[in-house]
């Protein structure tokens, strides 16, 4: 079945510092593949998304390529602010999955000044 | 802008109880989702609607009933509450021809004392 594989947190960084956070993904066929972040005693927000392969998905300076040959959809920042610690989590849909989302576990970035 | 409104952010309640989570969307979505998310494990989905009257099962059924009867209410029903169903419960939703894309609710945090 398909599944999510994020690298595990917390991710601390200071303010300015370039952001990778890794995601990598097992499904059949050829999925979507989203980026959403769930900011403190918040709900998950869509972020970001790619629909086929070498899209790049981007938003709010978070970019994001989707790799079919590595199968991946790695989440990436310039430079990053206070205001962007939160959780954030990768994930999946269709074809194997229908319209339904396979997330990963999150990864929590902490960003201190 | 879409808006999920689930109907309490906490609730505390006793095992065995019957214990109902309530969300409503306003954008007219065919899809509504349920998931709990827990530390470490992500978001994984209970259940799911892709229209009136219609359910499936998600990953972790087990212990959980839904309701639809109308399309823009979704409801999440723990039968018999027990404190292994101490978590946060988030409810989506999202149109059909949006490919996946998920709404989330703020979440409401049930605790089973």
């Amino acid at each position: 079945g398909n599944s999510v594989t994020q690298m595990e947190g917390p991710v601390t960084l200071s303010e300015e510092a370039f952001l990778t956070i890794n995601c990598t993904y097992t499904a059949t066929g050829y999925p979507s593949l989203f980026w959403y972040v769930q900011y403190p005693g918040e709900g998950l927000q869509l972020l970001l998304k790619a629909t086929k392969a070498d899209d790049k998905g981007s938003n709010k300076g978070f970019e994001a390529t989707y790799r079919k040959e590595t199968t991946s959809f790695h989440l990436e920042k310039g430079s990053v602010q206070v205001s962007d610690s939160a959780v954030y989590f990768c994930a999946l849909s269709g074809p194997g999955g229908g319209n339904k989302l396979t997330f990963g576990t999150g990864t929590q970035l902490k960003v201190e000044l | 802008d879409v808006k999920v409104t689930q109907s309490s952010r906490y609730l505390v309640k006793r095992t065995g109880e019957k214990v109902f989570l309530e969300c409503v969307q306003d954008m007219d979505h065919e899809n509504m989702f349920w998931y709990r998310q827990d530390p470490g494990l992500g978001l994984r989905l209970i259940y799911f609607s892709y229209d009136v009257k219609m359910k499936e099962k998600g990953d972790i059924p087990e212990g959980y009933s839904v309701s639809r009867e109308k399309k823009e209410r979704f409801s999440l029903i723990l039968e018999s509450a027990s404190t292994n169903q101490t978590s946060m419960y988030l409810c989506a939703s999202g149109p059909t021809r949006g490919g996946a894309l998920a709404f989330f609710g703020q979440g409401t945090r049930l605790t089973v004392v």
